[in-house]
């Protein structure tokens, strides 16, 4: 059974840092680009930053390009995302997401329940 | 950038009725779009991938069309369960862009 589970949310100043953490199981991670969406309160879907199953290919949105970082370490399962320089406007649960297809963009077929991050001082 | 909207916003249908949502992409997509169910306080749902194409274990029910920049989706017989917010998707080209969402109620 695939799961994703989401870690590192919280409460951090406008200005701060934090660091999410995605574990992975139950299907070959190294074999699968992810991605990571946010949703702010009382909002949409907003896509953030995708990462290769290589995890050599990144890509962020324009909101987030130069603040935050997408990485793997696929030894251990795991999806990661770097805040930096947090705004109010970063406030959104992020989400973990799966590619459906090996080896190339598609779907999404399998998201994390959210980590919520809330910037304000 | 692909810009994606989505119509209508929200809509009140009564259980059994046919339901209808539309997606429009500001440039030729192909068919690279899915559709994704949201219910409150829960994770994004893959409903249908690739405009059509039914993800395993969704009911038959749901089903999407369309290719180029116009797409639906359609609900044939409204069931309670299905209150939710329904998002369409596009990832033909970067950044993977969501549209506004529709919000589905029950009349």
């Amino acid at each position: 059974e695939v799961q994703l589970v989401e870690s590192g949310g919280g409460l951090v100043q406008p200005g701060g840092s934090l660091r999410l953490s995605c574990a992975a199981s139950g299907f070959t991670f190294s074999n699968y680009g992810m991605s990571w969406v946010r949703q702010a309160p009382g909002k949409g879907l907003e896509w953030v930053s995708a990462i290769s199953g290589s995890g050599g290919t990144t890509y962020y949105a324009d909101s987030v390009k130069g603040r935050f970082t997408i990485s793997r370490d696929n030894s251990k399962n795991t999806l990661s995302l770097h805040l930096n320089s947090l705004r109010a406007e970063d406030t959104a649960i992020y989400y973990c997401a799966k590619c459906l297809r090996e080896g190339s963009w598609s779907a999404f077929d399998f998201w994390g329940q959210g980590t919520l991050v809330t910037v304000s001082s | 950038d692909s810009q994606m909207t989505q119509s209508p916003s929200s809509l009140s249908a009564s259980v059994g009725d046919r339901v209808t949502i539309t997606c429009q992409a500001s440039q030729d997509i192909s068919n690279y779009l899915n559709w994704y169910q949201q219910k409150p306080g829960k994770a994004p749902k893959l409903l249908i991938y690739d405009a059509s194409d039914l993800e395993t274990g969704v009911p038959s029910r749901f089903s999407g069309s369309g290719s180029g920049a116009d797409f639906t989706f359609t609900i044939s017989s409204l069931q309670p369960e299905d209150i939710a917010t329904y998002y369409c998707q596009q990832y033909d080209n970067l950044p993977f862009t969501f549209g506004g969402g529709t919000k589905v109620e029950i009349k």
